[in-house]
């Protein structure tokens, strides 16, 4: 377990539709990162919050955005979604804001399935 | 950000040693290098990380040479459930984003 918590696991929706994805990180970090991972493909970076301000972004779609409220808990919105948007979302979360010597925990995902 | 590269997939058998090399030519003096693991339809899981020379934990060791060019995540006595890929990053605090590669698919056989 590493202590980072994704709600739901699982989630089937609609083309078209919202849905919200749920982060809550380690006890104690301040980090929080999106990640992306379709079936057989690698991790792609999404974006990253430090303390609630966004800290760096990566290959986010206008239609996805997140945020981090005051408590450090983390959402990630994805909106108007299209079959090519089904896959494994994941988020992290570290102790520090830059990289380096840093160590990330990932939770266990949320399966989003577009139909 | 250093580009990494690192072997597609590997294939070793029960028993074995397996050596996964990662190069990362421009890695620069601050940059640390990791390593992560991930079994199917979960997240990465941390094994181990490094700046110089060797490091070992109980479930690796890494080994980064002089010129931190490139670095060796060594596994000793491989079973069936180290299948998995392994991905190599090497983490900047000029950069706030962790990047991964495509990893290696390490597939032991029995």
């Amino acid at each position: 377990d590493s202590g980072v918590t994704q709600t739901p696991k699982h989630l089937i929706t609609a083309t078209g539709q919202r849905v919200t994805l749920r982060c809550s990180p380690r006890s104690g970090d301040l980090s929080v990162y999106w990640y992306q991972q379709s079936l057989d493909q690698g991790l792609q970076f999404l974006i990253q919050y430090y303390n609630g301000e966004e800290r760096a972004k990566g290959n986010i779609l206008e239609r996805f955005s997140a945020q981090q409220f005051p408590d450090l808990h983390s959402e990630l919105n994805l909106s108007s979604l299209e079959l090519g948007d089904s896959a494994l979302y994941f988020c992290a979360s570290s102790a520090q804001d830059r990289s380096s010597g840093n160590t990330i925990y990932f939770g266990e995902g949320s399966w989003l399935t577009v139909v | 950000l250093a580009k990494t590269t690192q072997p597609i997939s590997m294939d070793s058998y029960e028993g074995q040693e397996v050596n996964i090399t990662c190069s990362h030519n421009n890695i620069a003096t601050n940059d640390y290098i990791t390593w992560y693991q991930q079994f199917p339809s979960q997240g990465p899981r941390f094994i181990i990380q490094g700046y110089k020379t060797k490091v070992t934990n109980e479930v690796a060791s890494l080994f980064i040479p002089a010129d931190r060019k490139s670095s060796t995540l060594s596994l000793p006595r491989v079973s069936l459930s180290d299948t998995a890929v392994y991905y190599c990053l090497v983490e900047s605090d000029r950069d706030d984003k962790i990047i991964f590669g495509k990893g290696t698919r390490l597939h032991i056989l029995p």
